[in-house]
């Protein structure tokens, strides 16, 4: 597709349910990043993808959150056992990944995760 | 560590009025820095960005950005506010190798008419 899709645009979940948001970069890009939004705040850093190499998982705030991606595609953010605290939108953003680039980082929509 | 301060969580112009949103930085290595514009209920949009070459970056919609060494700053500015411009405005700094972003908490420009 031309941009970064997520799906579902919205998810409405009852506190200790599993949910799980998923992120199409563009095509060709090799790095895709997971990013929260809370409510008034900035944007909180969860989790990397280059290639093949290990992801940086150094932002992911509990071991309830994990992630996964299938080769440079499509990428899924997994929560477990939710609690309101996890209500933020969730951006996924992708970029061609090139090493020693400054290329641009390009967003989805996000994901607007209320847990009731 | 790369931190961003970005003073004001919000900001009001009247149409036609100069934009200034403040950005300052803190990195141990040369930065990269970005601003981006998130409308209500979208995704962020890139404005524009430093890459350490001209030190004036010239965006979209009239927006720049001047990188400022000596005062760790990279403030946004645009001679004269549109309404179109009302949003939320993010400052993120980036370092080398995969570029992780680190974003400030944003500021919601607000434009009356």
């Amino acid at each position: 597709g031309a941009g970064v899709s997520q799906s579902p645009s919205n998810k409405v979940t009852e506190k200790g349910k599993d949910v799980e948001l998923r992120c199409d970069p563009i095509s060709g890009h090799t790095a895709l990043y997971w990013y929260r939004q809370r409510l008034g705040q900035g944007l909180e850093f969860l989790i990397y993808f280059q290639g093949n190499s290990a992801p940086d998982k150094s932002g992911l705030p509990s071991d309830r959150f994990s992630a996964e991606r299938t080769g440079e595609s499509v990428s899924t953010l997994t929560i477990q056992r939710t609690q309101q605290e996890d209500s933020a939108v969730y951006l996924c953003a992708s970029r061609t990944g090139l090493a020693g680039s400054t290329d641009t980082q390009y967003f989805g929509p996000g994901t607007r995760l209320t847990v009731l | 560590a790369q931190s961003v301060t970005q003073l004001g969580s919000h900001v009001s112009v009247s149409e036609g009025a100069l934009v200034l949103l403040r950005c300052n930085y803190s990195s141990s290595v040369p930065p990269y820095l970005f601003w981006y514009v998130q409308y209500p209920n979208q995704g962020l949009q890139l404005l524009l960005k430093y890459t350490s070459a001209a030190t004036l970056v010239k965006g979209i919609n009239g927006f720049e950005a001047e990188f400022k060494k000596s005062e760790t700053s990279f403030h946004l500015t645009k001679p004269s506010a549109h309404m179109s411009d009302a949003a939320e405005y993010f400052c993120a700094v980036g370092g080398t190798g995969f570029q992780k972003l680190v974003f400030g908490t944003g500021t919601r420009l607000l434009v009356s008419p």
